[in-house]
């Protein structure tokens, strides 16, 4: 168990609509990251969060959106979903001190149908 | 562009013998390097990294080898147990300090320990 907690385990949803993906980091950890891993693509950075600021881009795309809130849980928003879509999104935190090793969560299975 | 390359994605090894994981990048920026396993239904989970100033680092069973010229890393498991049998992802990284920043991952090696 990483101690960082992921909800929901699995969401089914029709494309166009908008779902929220949420993420508590392990305790003390100040950065959460969220990635993607599609079949196709592997495991894929999104954004991070460092103590409430966005630090971090990856391949976000416009559609989705984060933010991480002064308790430190992050939620990830995922609108006008497509069938592309489809994928496990995983959530990452990292303390301070440990500044490369990030550890994961379980993933929450999207399936846009 | 495919920064961190796997290019194995299967490995099959008897188990008490070396397991010999490889992984190339192109990007000369990366300064830290990982690997992580993963279990189906799991979120990876750590397992060993090693900074660019390094060309070895050992933790128990496990030793990561880094080339800097060559830009390969090596993951190397004495002796594979059965419960090593999983998908291990080679990640690396642009860490500006104070904080890193996302992974990049290459596709991973789905390692299988025969018994």
């Amino acid at each position: 168990d990483s101690g960082v907690t992921q909800t929901p385990k699995h969401l089914i949803t029709a494309t166009g609509q908008r779902v929220t993906l949420r993420c508590s980091p392990r305790s003390g950890d100040l950065s959460v990251y969220w990635y993607q891993q599609s079949l196709d693509q592997g495991l894929q950075f999104l954004i991070q969060y460092y103590n409430g600021e966005e630090r971090a881009k990856g391949n976000i795309l416009e559609r989705f959106s984060a933010q991480q809130f002064p308790d430190l849980h992050s939620e990830l928003n995922l609108s006008s979903l497509e069938l592309g879509d489809s994928a496990l999104y995983f959530c990452a935190s990292s303390s301070g001190a440990d500044l490369y090793e990030q550890y994961f969560g379980p993933g929450t299975r999207l399936t846009v149908t | 562009d495919q920064q961190v390359k796997q290019n194995s994605p299967s490995l099959s090894v008897q188990e008490g013998r070396i397991s010999i994981l490889n992984c190339d990048y192109t990007n000369s920026m990366f300064d830290y390097f990982l690997w992580y396993k993963k279990y189906p239904a799991e979120g990876p989970t750590f397992l060993i990294s090693i900074s660019s100033i390094k060309d070895k680092n050992e933790d128990g069973r496990f030793t990561v080898f880094l080339n800097k010229s060559a830009k390969h890393l090596s993951l190397h498991i004495v002796p594979s147990q059965p419960g090593d049998s999983a998908v291990y992802f080679c990640a690396a990284s642009q860490g500006s300090g104070g904080g890193a920043d996302g992974l990049t991952f290459g596709k991973g090696t789905h390692l299988i320990i025969q018994p």
